[in-house]
């Protein structure tokens, strides 16, 4: 099926961890994007890509890193440095510029 | 800046009652403007969205937006609400900046159906 699949769905982090959240895409997208959403606050962006081994800084990209070595992963680095990790937490792609985003199904993030 | 205005946090109607969820954008250009549900605890799903053209979009699950550029406005509507429909909703801009592409979401509104 082509989509777009994130992994894990749950992640529990202690204090002081460094996580990763995994999105992988088989839909041939070039652009992809990780969102953080919080009740009340809609989706923030936090770091997105147009193409391979090059990334921009979204709004709220403290305490966060990402790499882009493959066209069809992008995965999210939650480090020790963000200090309000717990969230929800969705990856997207969107294929030319300005088509719709395609959303994965999100991973919930909890710091224990 | 871009931005996205949801001034409704919370909606609640009867079912088969009509539905209006309002949103506002700031944005220099032609928008490009979409509108997403999403259901607890999933990814969002596209219902609709303006590239250009006539100004009344019709998307899935019967939903249909209507764009109003002197009012800068892309709101949502539906005739007869579903208890199905109960689920979050999201207005979004696509935005061009510094030589890529984006998108900026509203606040979200959250809409509870009566039965």
């Amino acid at each position: 099926d082509g989509g777009i699949t994130q992994s894990p769905k749950y992640l529990f982090r202690k204090e002081g961890q460094n996580v990763t959240l995994s999105c992988e895409q088989n839909l041939n997208h070039d652009a992809m994007y990780w969102y953080r959403q919080d009740p009340g606050q809609g989706l923030r962006l936090i770091y997105y890509s147009q193409i391979v081994n090059d990334f921009q800084k979204g709004d709220i990209a403290e305490g966060y890193s990402v790499s882009r070595e493959k066209k069809e992963s992008f995965p999210l680095t939650v480090t020790s440095a963000q200090k309000n990790p717990t969230a929800f937490y969705l990856c997207a792609t969107t294929g030319q510029a300005y088509t719709e985003a395609f959303f994965g199904q999100g991973t919930r993030l909890t710091v224990v | 800046a871009q931005s996205v205005t949801q001034p409704d946090i919370h909606i609640t109607v009867s079912e088969g009652a009509s539905l209006e969820l309002r949103c506002n954008y700031s944005y220099g250009a032609t928008p490009y403007l979409f509108w997403y549900v999403q259901s607890p605890g999933q990814g969002l799903q596209l219902l609709l969205k303006y590239f250009s053209g006539d100004t009344l979009v019709q998307g899935i699950k019967g939903f249909e937006a209507e764009f109003k550029r002197s009012q800068s406005s892309f709101n949502l509507r539906k005739p007869s609400v579903h208890w199905s429909d109960a689920a979050e909703y999201f207005c979004a801009v696509g935005a061009f900046s510094g030589g890529y592409n984006k998108l900026i979401f509203g606040a979200g509104t959250r809409l509870a159906v009566h039965p």
